[in-house]
């Protein structure tokens, strides 16, 4: 079975600071990881994935993401906020366990806030 | 390019009523997922196609939901007897193929209200 979770409803961040949104997962074997962000009244838009390979990520918009095995973590993570970067986040996992689905599971989404 | 487009943008419906909700997924994309998101929450896995099957219908509700997609390109949900629970934003998104390594593209959604 396959879960992920971001344990922060909300953050707050002011422009220019960096900015990190939280994402931990649970498979059976290994994980694909993805984020994806969420402008109002739009579709998902991807921004990154780990398949394999380097454990830090580069993705769209300056954001990146490290891939933590022993502490099942894939943390989105930004050196410098914009404002315009308000918006929900998801992180999503695949399973890649014998059986395992292709289709991800995505979490609850956290709504990141960047203040001027 | 074009993306993925949903059709209607908004639909407002009433209790006991029939819609059908449409997806134009990107060109060559194989793969087309459904999702259902309720304030709040990520997307909910609905159904999955690979060309013109079903490959994963696992996240359908009850029988009262159908989906199909007849030449392996657009495709459309039909919702019977809609209930007050049905609304939601629903979502499309289509990938290159079913690898589980490939990224979705999502459609803006379409909101179903169900009075």
């Amino acid at each position: 079975a396959q879960s992920v979770a971001q344990p922060e409803d909300q953050v707050n961040v002011a422009e220019g600071n960096p900015l990190t949104v939280k994402c931990t997962y649970s498979v059976s074997g290994n994980p694909y990881l993805f984020w994806y962000v969420q402008y109002p009244n739009r579709g998902l838009q991807f921004l990154l994935k780990y398949i394999t390979g380097d454990n830090l990520v580069k993705g769209s918009y300056g954001f990146e993401a490290e891939f933590n095995k022993s502490q099942t973590s894939f943390h989105l993570k930004k050196p410098s906020a914009l404002v315009s970067d308000s918006a929900l986040y998801f992180c999503a996992v695949r399973d890649l366990a014998s059986g395992g689905s292709y289709i991800p599971t995505f979490g609850r989404g956290t709504s990141l806030i960047v203040h001027p | 390019g074009a993306g993925v487009s949903q059709t209607p943008s908004n639909k407002v419906t009433e209790k006991g009523k029939y819609v059908e909700l449409r997806c134009d997924p990107i060109s060559g994309h194989t793969a087309l997922y459904w999702y259902r998101q309720s304030l709040g929450q990520g997307p909910e896995f609905l159904i999955y196609f690979q060309g013109t099957g079903a490959a994963d219908d696992s996240g359908l509700p009850n029988d009262r939901f159908f989906a199909v997609r007849p030449e392996g390109s657009v495709s459309t949900l039909k919702i019977q007897r809609t209930e007050r629970g049905d609304s939601a934003v629903y979502l499309c998104a289509s990938s290159y193929s079913g690898g589980t390594g490939n990224e979705q593209f999502f459609g803006p959604g379409t909101r179903l209200t169900v009075l």
